[in-house]
């Protein structure tokens, strides 16, 4: 069955560091791929999406992914990160056959210290 | 434009009862999807409906059922409720010509005791 796998269950930085969270899926068709936060006490917010075209996306809050097909991943990344993206994220796809459906990897929750 | 509206936010019921959990969906948009957010779990997909027609299911038992109303409102039932539907059982919702990308509710929490 399709997977979405995410590396890290929690990752501790500390404010200025750079962000890199992994993720993973197994498919070997057309997929859309997403990557959605939930902040803590809020609802689910997505942060950046890819369909097609230039790999690197860029998304809110100064957050950027970069889709690289050879090796079916869709890594989240964040050049210095800040106390207030302390959340979970989710990265997540839809297959093109089975219509909007997403799946869902585990989530890695980010812990930020000031 | 107000966002994903679930109701009620929060749910105790005890094994064996039936549970109703609604859904408003962002005005404009006709597709409404479900899913379930467990620890153990995590986020899975119930189904969609688009409308008023289920369009796409997920992997779950027939005691999960939803529905779509003329005005895109959707609602979902659980049958015979077991302690394992404890979760966070999430709404969202896409505009047609932007299907993929869905817009989530906060959730309602049920509690099964």
């Amino acid at each position: 069955a399709q997977s979405v796998s995410q590396h890290n269950h929690h990752v501790i930085l500390s404010e200025a560091a750079s962000l890199e969270l992994g993720c993973n899926y197994s498919y070997g068709g057309t997929v859309n791929l997403f990557w959605y936060v939930q902040y803590p006490g809020q609802h689910l917010q997505l942060l950046l999406k890819y369909f097609s075209g230039d790999p690197l996306v860029k998304g809110i809050k100064g957050f950027e992914a970069e889709f690289i097909k050879s090796k079916f991943s869709f890594n989240l990344r964040k050049p210095s990160v800040q106390w207030s993206d302390t959340a979970e994220y989710f990265c997540a796809v839809t297959l093109n056959q089975a219509g909007t459906a997403l799946i869902f990897g585990k989530g890695t929750t980010l812990s930020v210290s000031s | 434009k107000a966002g994903v509206t679930q109701t009620p936010r929060y749910l105790i019921k005890t094994r064996g009862q039936q549970v109703t959990l609604s859904c408003s969906p962002i005005s404009g948009h006709r597709s409404v999807s479900w899913y379930q957010q467990t620890p153990g779990q995590g986020l899975q997909f119930l189904f969609e409906y688009f409308s008023e027609t289920q369009r796409n299911k997920g992997n779950f038992p027939g005691r999960f059922s939803g529905r779509q109303f003329s005005n895109s409102r959707s609602e979902m039932n659980v049958s015979t409720l077991e302690l394992g539907d404890s979760a966070l059982y999430l709404c969202a919702s896409s505009f047609e010509t932007n299907p993929e990308t869905q817009y989530f509710g906060p959730g309602t929490r049920l509690l099964v005791l």
